[in-house]
């Protein structure tokens, strides 16, 4: 099993700060998927194919990396970007997810 | 618009069973795979099972095999987990999700299952 690794879990960022997450894999993988999810909501697909940004997505979203080492970044935080994030693969089953990273307002 | 919908969860006394469903509507459900994943509360995502769109390719982690089972019926849009000798660590939230380029695409509202005496 493929276990996806998140840095940190816990993170706070001011507005206007830029904010990094890692997601590290036992494995290699093809590509990282990444999800938000907000306090009492499902999950929503934010990042696709690593770097694809699910639609209505900000574009101050980015997501980079490759093998066993993948990033999400928000190059400016902002206060609706408060959420818990998670990656998660498809290389090889079972589809596993990461710990998740939450991302608070300071 | 697509649209999941579990069905209610409830407390189940370890060992026992519990069906869930998932009705779905606003896309072609026939056309998709269909997965189950569950949330442990405060914790993370587990995926737990999938099923291809014919239903003929079922698919689970290691430690619901043989005790789960993930089905379809594409007339009525809807998916299910039968969930058998349930123990207290199957206690989560259960997600049924689509299946798209973007991943585990739209997600239900969640079910909750708790197995306990």
């Amino acid at each position: 099993e493929i276990v996806l690794t998140q840095s940190p879990t816990t993170i706070g960022a001011s507005p206007g700060e830029k904010v990094t997450i890692t997601c590290r894999a036992t494995s290699s993988v093809s590509y990282i998927y990444w999800y938000q999810q907000k306090p009492g909501a499902s999950p929503k697909p934010w990042i696709y194919d690593t770097s694809k940004l699910a639609s209505g997505v900000p574009n101050r979203f980015s997501g980079s990396g490759s093998g066993t080492s993948y990033s999400l970044t928000i190059n400016t935080m902002e206060t609706e970007d408060a959420a818990t994030y998670y990656c998660q693969q498809w290389s090889s089953s079972p589809w596993t997810f990461g710990g998740g990273t939450k991302l608070e307002l300071k | 618009e697509v649209q999941l919908v579990e069905s209610a969860g409830g407390l189940v006394q370890p060992g026992r069973s519990l069906t869930v469903s998932c009705a779905a509507s606003g896309f072609t459900f026939s056309n998709y795979a269909m997965h189950w994943i569950r949330q442990v509360p405060t914790k993370g995502l587990e995926w737990v099972a999938s099923i291809s769109p014919s239903g003929g390719g079922t698919y689970y982690r290691d430690s619901v095999k043989g005790r789960f089972t993930i089905s379809r019926h594409n007339a009525k849009n809807t998916l299910y987990l039968q969930m058998d000798s349930l123990r207290s660590e199957d206690s989560a939230t259960y997600y049924c999700a689509t299946h798209s380029e973007l991943g585990f695409d739209s997600w239900g509202q969640g079910v909750m299952v708790t197995g306990s005496s």
